[in-house]
């Protein structure tokens, strides 16, 4: 199995621009996580999908961000215009969940993607 | 809400030594589950070990162990006969069906000497 497929490894990008990144689950999670992990704040959740549907984007920073999950096998986590506020590294995650997440529904992790906004 | 809290930033153990990461948390659910993450130097996030909150018994993987405390809301990660390449960032973290999320603490980084 390959894993949790993230890219790119590193983004480096000027504020103001727009920034993609993107995330390949496993084969057969049904679930698809983002998190933001930073010095100050640790790690983040941003959103989640079940089913290719967004159920809890309450940790979405602001209207800048937006993410999206067009098929089972592909989600984007957008930001438009960039700040160097942004910079961070951001996880991709999924896990097997067949409704919400269960209290024993581990996570398996991508690489993640560092993204530096100058 | 759910709070996860980890209070030492950093830990130094010997190599063959055992070590206890803390790890409190915080939630008005009865059912949850924990779980412990490692993230090494390279960045990514490995899944270590896992407790539900209505698992009596202590869990186990290998050298890595949970000492659950249910009236205590701790579950502090132990790793046993610390090996060098057991230096890395950990982190607690817990789910619950309520919550609906998995919530991360700060994390603590383990550094293990020869």
């Amino acid at each position: 199995d390959a894993g949790v497929i993230q890219s790119p490894r590193h983004e480096v990008t000027e504020m103001g621009q727009e920034v993609t990144l993107r995330c390949k689950p496993i084969s057969g999670h049904n679930s698809l996580f983002w998190y933001r992990q930073t010095m100050m704040r640790g790690l983040e959740l941003l959103i989640y999908f079940n089913n290719n549907v967004p159920i809890d984007d309450s940790g979405m920073p602001e209207d800048r961000f937006s993410a999206k999950m067009p098929n089972a096998s592909f989600s984007t986590l957008k930001i438009q215009p960039s700040e160097p506020r942004d910079s961070a590294v951001y996880f991709c995650a999924s896990s097997p969940g067949r409704r919400k997440i269960a209290t024993n529904e581990k996570l398996f992790f991508g690489s993640g993607t560092q993204l530096s906004v100058l | 809400a759910q709070k996860i809290t980890q209070t030492q930033p950093g830990m130094f153990v010997q190599e063959k030594e055992a070590v206890t990461l803390d790890c409190t948390y915080d939630t008005s659910d009865q059912s949850y589950g924990l779980f412990w993450y490692k993230q090494p130097s390279s960045g990514e996030m490995i899944f270590l070990i896992y407790q539900g909150s209505y698992d009596e018994q202590n869990a186990t993987e290998g050298r890595y162990s949970l000492n659950f405390q249910k009236a205590r809301k701790s579950a502090n990660l132990v790793i046993s006969a610390s090996q060098l390449g057991d230096s890395a960032m950990y982190f607690c973290a817990s789910g619950s069906y309520n919550t609906d999320k998995l919530i991360f603490g700060t994390g603590t980084r383990l550094q293990v000497f020869p």
